[in-house]
């Protein structure tokens, strides 16, 4: 099975700081990949998928880019409502691998 | 809208199995594939398996094999996940999520999710 490994696993940042998540899987899955948003006891939300395309309704400060094995996410100005821990997810096949997550907390 | 509406919290002993609902409502619910995820407190995400409700056909994560079954009742527009043999590592927020459109192929990203449905295992 394909392995997805996020990093950093947390990271605390300031409002207004450029912050980027990075996504690795363990094979080329070509651009199927998903990025989703859960804040503490919400249910996950899409924010891109395809690797850079952001769902309805996404803030533009929301980006996502990569293909083949690395991926990124990037916010570009942090605000204090972007709070949460942010999952990667494979989706080109069977297992849906989901990455470890990245807590993003607001200094 | 698209709505995916689970059913409500579960305790069960060690052994025992749950079966958990997911009621869709807003689409054309045979249009769709479904995906079941669970999450254990502070963990992650952990995808378990997607059901293509035309026919009925599933494919589920080698680690739940042989105790999970996935199933849909096209006349409620429902679809269920029964998990056996619970044991106090099921103890968990299991989400119905739907995936992307039939005609594309399984291959396709999750949204939206539902409320999930806290299955705790416990003695």
């Amino acid at each position: 099975d394909i392995q997805m490994t996020q990093s950093p696993s947390s990271l605390s940042a300031s409002v207004g700081d450029r912050v980027t998540i990075t996504c690795r899987a363990s094979q080329d899955i070509n651009t199927y990949l998903a990025w989703y948003q859960q804040k503490p006891g919400k249910i996950p939300k899409l924010l891109i998928y395809a690797a850079s395309t952001l769902q309805s309704g996404v803030p533009s400060r929301f980006s996502g880019s990569g293909s083949g094995t690395d991926f990124t996410l990037t916010i570009s100005s942090l605000q204090p409502e972007d709070a949460a821990t942010y999952y990667c997810q494979k989706y080109n096949s069977a297992p849906w691998t989901f990455g470890q997550g990245t807590k993003v907390e607001i200094k | 809208q698209v709505q995916l509406v689970q059913s409500g919290a579960e305790v069960k002993k060690p052994g025992a199995s749950v079966k958990v609902s997911c009621k869709a409502s807003g689409y054309a619910f045979s249009n769709y594939y479904m995906h079941w995820v669970r999450q254990a407190p502070g963990q992650g995400l952990e995808w378990m398996g997607i059901i293509n409700p035309n026919g009925g056909n599933t494919d589920f994560a080698q680690k739940f094999q042989g105790r999970i079954t996935m199933t849909r009742d096209t006349s409620t527009s429902t679809f269920y996940l029964e998990l056996s043999r619970l044991r106090s590592e099921d103890t968990a927020v299991y989400f119905c999520a739907r995936g992307p459109v039939l005609i594309v192929g399984a291959t396709g990203w999750l949204d939206p999710w539902g409320q999930g449905t806290l299955v705790t295992v416990s003695s």
